[in-house]
């Protein structure tokens, strides 16, 4: 069971085009956070998002948290090639009758930006 | 600093071979994963360590054994393994469970089973 559907799969834009990537769920998380992985590397963690509602912004990609913590949505503005790469978004939630906590990540974006 | 090492950074190995996988943290993290992640896929999580004891085991084969000897490191032994074990294998820490689930994901060990 897929706790997160990530859309879309794959992407492919030109240079200073806009993109957003969406992560739904219909689960509630405590905190989602957004990666970013290139091939053969581990993922980076760009952003944290925890409260519903929230928007964060770093440089041209803006985070935001969906009001009841259930879906998150990362928008580019004008897109590089430098942004290739695969997106992930991964929730935590606590686990039923315990404390335990465990990331749950989406299938990824695989974003291809042509110059 | 963020800085979680892995080494190797690629292991080719047959199927009669042992080998082990490390990994090192330094920000003082108390809980430590195992990720599979094959390609263009999501990664899968094998183990998670807490405060140095085994915490989560997702039903990962025996040929895969985990260790934590200490709170900075992480050891990932591997036995007997198939040519469907090939894959990217990633270790991760967080400072908690609870506390904060920001994982912090070290570049990967590649690992080939001829």
């Amino acid at each position: 069971t897929q706790l997160l559907e990530q859309s879309p799969q794959f992407l492919s834009i030109q240079e200073g085009e806009n993109l957003t990537v969406y992560c739904n769920s219909s689960s509630v998380f405590s905190s989602l956070q957004w990666y970013r992985q290139e091939p053969g590397e581990g993922p980076v963690l760009l952003v944290t998002v925890v409260t519903g509602g929230e928007v964060k912004k770093l440089k041209r990609l803006t985070f935001q948290f969906g009001d009841a913590r259930k879906d998150s949505s990362l928008h580019i503005t004008a897109a590089q090639p430098g942004d290739t790469g695969l997106y992930l978004c991964a929730g935590g939630i606590l686990s039923r009758g315990s404390t335990l906590g465990r990331l749950y990540f989406g299938r990824g974006t695989q974003l291809t930006v042509w110059p | 600093d963020t800085e979680v090492t892995q080494t190797p950074k690629h292991l080719v190995m047959g199927m009669t071979n042992k080998k082990s996988l490390k990994c090192e943290q330094h920000m003082g993290h108390r809980a430590m994963y195992w990720y599979k992640q094959k390609a263009k896929k999501p990664p899968e999580l094998m183990f998670v360590y807490s405060y140095e004891k085994l915490s989560i085991n997702e039903s990962v084969p025996s040929r895969f054994s985990p260790e934590c000897p200490n709170s900075s490191l992480l050891n990932l032994h591997l036995h007997a393994l198939q040519p469907e074990d090939s894959a990217l294998y990633l270790c991760a820490s967080s400072q908690g469970l609870v506390t904060s689930y920001e994982q912090y994901f070290g570049p990967g060990t590649r690992l080939t089973v001829t």
